[in-house]
């Protein structure tokens, strides 16, 4: 069964400090793996996209990492802003149709204290 | 900032109304999806569409309808709104497949539903 699990739920940091977000999944076959960030009552926003040969791609404060040996990803978060505050989704695209279907994770709330 | 628009943001209406969700994008998008999320929860696939006539069910089972005559437009239409169907919905688009896999999807604010 195809499906995407993050960790942790929720996590409270200090503003300033850094933090990683985990997302183990079990998608066949793999495309790639997208994080996205939604702030409360909006729609996501895509941080990074990474294929099955890339380990890592940055996007200015954020930056993820990938193994898809593992299936394994992270989000790491620097220098945390109150801005922060979201819910971080990883979603996994399969290639096993012509849709791509995406596997979204219940996400990881974050919540950025000052 | 993408460039697909959902109307109307918050929506509180009684039983038995019909109701429609707007979604358009201006991208020239083909594929269209509506996704449906409960606080906390992950989003599930309810409709999506390859383009213009080309309508399909997702993978969670949802008594809504949509259509897709335009390509930029694809609303989606609940026949008689019941409070099971308070929710939120998002629509979103993205780039043909032959453009390659990994095309972006872009997501709309979300129509927070809520039946009463």
């Amino acid at each position: 069964k195809n499906q995407v699990e993050q960790s942790p739920q929720s996590l409270i940091i200090l503003e300033g400090k850094n933090c990683t977000l985990q997302c183990n999944y079990t998608v066949s076959p793999f495309s790639n793996l997208r994080w996205y960030k939604q702030d409360t009552g909006r729609g996501p926003v895509s941080l990074t996209i990474m294929t099955f040969s890339e380990n890592t791609k940055s996007n200015g404060r954020y930056t993820a990492t990938l193994d898809a040996d593992t299936k394994q990803s992270s989000l790491h978060i620097t220098a945390s802003q109150l801005s922060d505050s979201a819910s971080y989704i990883c979603v996994v695209a399969d290639r096993g149709s012509t849709l791509g279907r995406l596997y979204f994770g219940r996400g990881t709330q974050l919540t950025v204290w000052p | 900032e993408a460039d697909i628009y959902q109307t109307p943001r918050y929506l509180v209406i009684g039983t038995g109304k019909k109701i429609t969700l707007e979604c358009s994008q201006t991208m020239g998008h083909d594929k269209m999806y509506w996704y449906q999320q409960d606080p906390g929860m992950e989003l599930h696939l309810i409709h999506y569409s390859y383009g213009v006539n080309s309508t399909e069910k997702g993978d969670l089972s949802s008594e809504s309808t949509v259509s897709r005559i335009r390509t930029e437009h694809f609303p989606l239409t609940l026949e008689s709104a019941r409070p099971s169907h308070t929710s939120q919905y998002l629509c979103a688009s993205s780039a043909p497949s032959g453009t390659g896999m990994n095309t972006e999807a872009f997501f709309g604010q979300g129509t927070r539903l809520t039946v009463v």
